[in-house]
């Protein structure tokens, strides 16, 4: 069955320590996206990648690092510089062509991350 | 800019009850609007979607039709039930000026259904 992987569901993270999601589609999707949640703030789009080798800054893109090296895959690192990383991380991707198509996102089952 | 409000949470129905979740939106341009659901532990998926003014999307027995007058599209169902125990989240693409259709969502509203 097609669809969106992410891990490890949950992911513990140390003072100073850079930590990287993982997320993996086979949905054969151009665009890859990745998104924060936290409770009662909804949803905020960390990175954005339409496709392979390329990807820009979303709303909140500060402390964290992405690679778009294939088009399956794209890894999301929350580096030491991002003081508050405790939340729940959503990968998400959709077909990057036709109105109707972009806006349909396809989601992951999300890692907890948090802090020791 | 382009954002979302929609009623806070969190809603406690009895099985059977009306369901009625408030979401309006601000946007430049000409939006496309959805209602996206978060069962427990899960990832969001899509519930329903509508693409201009006056449509309507309806799925599994929700409804909310596109109101540009009111800039509303609110989630009704005529009777829910436990299953529908959820987060729904409303949101926004506003694809003027854009190569890419970004979703804007709201904060979601947590569903709460006893038997």
């Amino acid at each position: 069955d097609g669809g969106i992987t992410q891990s490890p569901k949950y992911l513990f993270r140390k003072e100073g320590q850079n930590v990287t999601l993982s997320c993996e589609q086979n949905l054969n999707h151009d665009a890859m996206y990745w998104y924060r949640q936290d409770p009662g703030q909804g949803l905020r789009l960390i990175y954005y990648s339409q496709i392979v080798n390329d990807f820009q800054k979303g709303d909140i893109a500060e402390g964290y690092s992405v690679s778009r090296e294939k088009k399956e895959s794209f890894p999301l690192t929350v580096t030491s510089a991002q003081k508050n990383p405790t939340a729940f991380y959503l990968c998400a991707s959709s077909i990057n062509r036709g109105r109707g198509n972009r806006e349909k996102l396809f989601f992951g089952s999300g890692t907890q991350l948090s802090v020791l | 800019g382009d954002s979302v409000t929609q009623m806070e949470g969190p809603v406690t129905l009895s099985e059977e009850a009306f369901l009625t979740i408030n979401c309006t939106y601000t946007a430049t341009g000409y939006p496309s609007l959805f209602w996206y659901v978060q069962y427990p532990g899960e990832g969001l998926q899509l519930l329903l979607k509508a693409t201009k003014a006056d449509d309507k999307g309806s799925n599994k027995g929700f409804e909310a039709t596109y109101r540009k007058e009111t800039t509303s599209f609110h989630l009704e169902k005529g009777s829910v039930q436990v299953s529908d125990s959820a987060v729904y989240f409303c949101a926004l693409s506003d694809l003027a000026g854009s190569t890419l259709g970004r979703l804007y969502f709201g904060r979601g509203t947590q569903l709460t259904v006893w038997p």
